[in-house]
């Protein structure tokens, strides 16, 4: 199956808390996983990604962490601020496989 | 940086009309993707390209088709558009293959009325 399933669809939190934002796969051919990032009016842009030969990434406030045996991965956003609302998509794919599956988005509200 | 421009950025047109929404990169990465964007659905792919001439579909194809004549140019036509296409339209190109890694235009926000 190709599904990757991301909850929760909405998310509010207060500066400073640590936003999490989870997503689930089905197909074990997928072996990258990208985050990407949507502010209102814009085209998704590229945050970070993961390969599943590790359990854990870091860039800057967010954190990427994955578990194989589970299939599934989260976006952890530290110390969020107001700047990071958006909507993020999580997404996969395989190497060789051109197609990238999406997740459904979340949509983060980061109130002061 | 890659470039990719869109165009038109808005539209609004009628039931039955055909529509063509352009694609125009100024690097000459081999794939390029036309995604749609709908409340609830988040983006799912309508047809890809891996070369001048050379398409294939994605999860959500039918009611549209691609043309690739030119590397830097990928068209998406709605032959005769439908409300169900009301959607926000994102090319992509794929930076870095087998990774997943695209860049997204700006989209294009079509109504059919």
């Amino acid at each position: 199956q190709q599904q990757v399933k991301q909850s929760p669809q909405s998310l509010i939190v207060q500066k400073g808390g640590i936003p999490i934002i989870n997503c689930a796969y089905e197909n074990t051919a997928f072996d990258y996983f990208p985050w990407y990032q949507q502010f209102p009016g814009k085209g998704p842009a590229l945050l970070i990604a993961i390969r599943p030969d590790v359990s854990e990434k870091k860039e800057g406030r967010f954190t990427i962490s994955f578990n194989k045996s589970a299939k599934q991965f989260s976006l952890h956003i530290m110390d969020s601020q107001p700047g990071d609302s958006a909507t993020y998509f999580c997404a996969a794919t395989a190497e060789g496989y051109q197609k990238v599956t999406f997740g459904t988005g979340t949509k983060l509200q980061v109130i002061p | 940086d890659a470039g990719i421009t869109q165009s038109p950025r808005h539209k609004v047109t009628e039931t039955g009309t055909p529509v063509t929404l352009r694609c125009h990169q100024t690097e000459n990465h081999r794939y390029m993707y036309w995604y749609r964007q709908d409340p609830g659905h988040g983006l799912r792919l309508i047809h890809y390209s891996y070369g001048v001439k050379d398409t294939d579909k994605g999860e959500v194809s039918d009611g549209y088709s691609v043309s690739r004549s030119k590397t830097e140019d990928f068209l998406l036509t709605l032959e005769s558009a439908t409300s169900s296409q009301t959607s926000v339209y994102f090319c992509a190109i794929s930076v870095r293959q087998g990774t997943g890694e695209l860049f997204f235009g700006e989209g294009s926000r079509l109504t059919v009325l």
